[in-house]
């Protein structure tokens, strides 16, 4: 079982819609949730970061943990076809002083105009 | 402020070569990671530097790969020699070094080794 599940899609929603990305994990060490976007050919970027439970939002993206189901989810509100990309969850905890991230195979986004 | 940068690439060699990619990390990030993602399966951690320390290679396939990170700037990732299932996209990340900005890796956009 990999320690980081996420559904590849394509999951395809018309513009203005609420989108919903999600991301189970078996480890309960994970502390700090990352979700990164990518568009074709280019390197993840970051979008949003939270570190233990609760949520965070940053403009149209909300990001939630749950860490009692081991379950994060990335809301974009209003999407738009810029928004059209992989999204990928990433998973990091504090053991041995390393700071690597566990990734998910990312979920592929297309918004329709 | 300039991003992670990669070279080359791209890059095509025949099995039995050597191939190095380098990455220059942002400006004052301490942290530097390597990872790769081959083709239909996620980015996987090959090994994270502190400055000019290796400080987790877990990552690493084999001896074949070998990183380097002189003076604690650049890094290089040497694949000798190369084989078909060394062909991926190579990705370079960096962070700093305080607080939670550690957990903020900015990455690179990768280096696509392809090995015939």
């Amino acid at each position: 079982q990999k320690e980081v599940e996420q559904d590849p899609g394509p999951l395809s929603v018309p513009e203005g819609a609420i989108v919903s990305l999600n991301c189970t994990y078996s480890n309960s060490a994970f502390q700090y949730f990352m979700w990164y976007r990518q568009y074709s050919r280019k390197g993840p970027e970051l979008l949003m970061y939270t570190y233990s439970s609760g949520n965070k939002e940053d403009g149209r993206f909300t990001a939630q943990v749950d860490k009692s189901s081991k379950y994060i989810s990335l809301f974009i509100r209003d999407s738009q076809p810029s928004d059209s990309a992989t999204y990928l969850c990433a998973m990091s905890h504090t053991t041995s002083g390393t700071y690597k991230y566990i990734f998910g195979t990312g979920t592929r986004l297309k918004v329709l105009a | 402020e300039a991003g992670v940068t990669q070279f080359p690439s791209h890059s095509v060699i025949e099995k039995g070569q050597t191939v190095t990619l380098r990455c220059d990390p942002i400006s004052g990030h301490d942290n530097l990671y390597w990872y790769r993602r081959v083709m239909g399966k996620e980015i996987k951690f090959l090994l994270h530097f502190v400055k000019e320390s290796k400080q987790d290679e877990s990552g690493m396939p084999n001896n074949r790969f070998l990183a380097e990170r002189t003076g604690g700037t650049y890094s290089t990732l040497k694949v000798q020699p190369a084989e078909l299932e060394d062909s991926g996209v190579y990705f370079c990340a960096s962070s700093q070094a305080i607080g939670l900005s550690r957990y903020e890796q900015y990455f690179g956009p990768g280096t696509r080794l392809t090995v015939t």
